[in-house]
């Protein structure tokens, strides 16, 4: 049973435009956010994160909004860029060094 | 420059092989953990230690052993591995949230 749900397996967004990428959880013990980037044949690098206490944390062209009562939260890259073509992974814990649960990931595609 | 190190990154081998995929971090992290990833599937984890001689199983079942006798070391163990071994896996370690990761190792069983 999926905790951490991104239904969307890929999304494909002009050069210049905001990227959306959506994530919905189902434990409402989670009280820490994660977004990873991961490239082929590599690790997953970390992105932005944000705590349950905060419904938005911006970082750059990055932005991770958190609805608490919805479960949901999202990532936000605007303007997107060439180099953004990844796999994005959402990812949630109980606490901030607990043990993290990762959701199936998202492939962002920018289009030229 | 990666703080954290993983070996081989690419491994083909037979079936009924022993091998032993490598971890090593230098940033002295006490927490380190073991995931396995499939294509367009999560990251499951398989093994985590939270310091010298502590391992334990992740939430996803796994053939795999794994140690840790000093801090910088995680050193993942199939005893006889099988084509159902083939996946990615990948090395992890934190200090207090968020990971830092490896680079994976890339594994087919034949």
């Amino acid at each position: 049973d999926q905790q951490v749900k991104q239904n969307s397996p890929s999304l494909s967004v002009q050069e210049g435009r905001i990227s959306i990428l959506n994530c919905d959880y189902t434990n409402s013990m989670f009280d820490y956010f994660l977004w990873y980037k991961k490239y082929p044949a590599e690790g997953p690098t970390f992105l932005i994160s944000i705590s349950s206490i905060k419904d938005k944390n911006e970082d750059g062209r990055f932005t991770v909004f958190l609805n608490k009562s919805a479960k949901h939260l999202s990532l936000h890259i605007v303007p997107s860029q060439p180099g953004d073509s990844a796999v994005y992974f959402c990812a949630a814990s109980g606490t901030r060094d607990d043990k993290i649960i990762f959701g199936k990931g998202t492939r962002l595609h920018i289009l030229p | 420059e990666a703080d954290i190190y993983q070996t081989p990154r690419y491994l083909v081998i037979g079936t009924g092989k022993k091998i032993t995929l490598e971890c090593s971090q230098t940033m002295g992290h006490d927490k380190m953990y073991w995931y396995q990833q499939d294509p367009g599937m999560e990251l499951h984890l398989i093994h985590y230690s939270y310091g010298v001689n502590s391992t334990e199983k992740g939430d996803l079942s796994s053939e795999s052993t794994v140690s840790r006798i000093r801090t910088e070391h995680f050193p993942l163990t199939l005893e006889s591995a099988r084509p159902s071994h083939t996946s990615q896996y990948l090395c992890a370690s934190s200090r207090n949230y968020g990971y830092t990761f490896g680079s994976g190792t890339r594994l087919t069983v034949v």
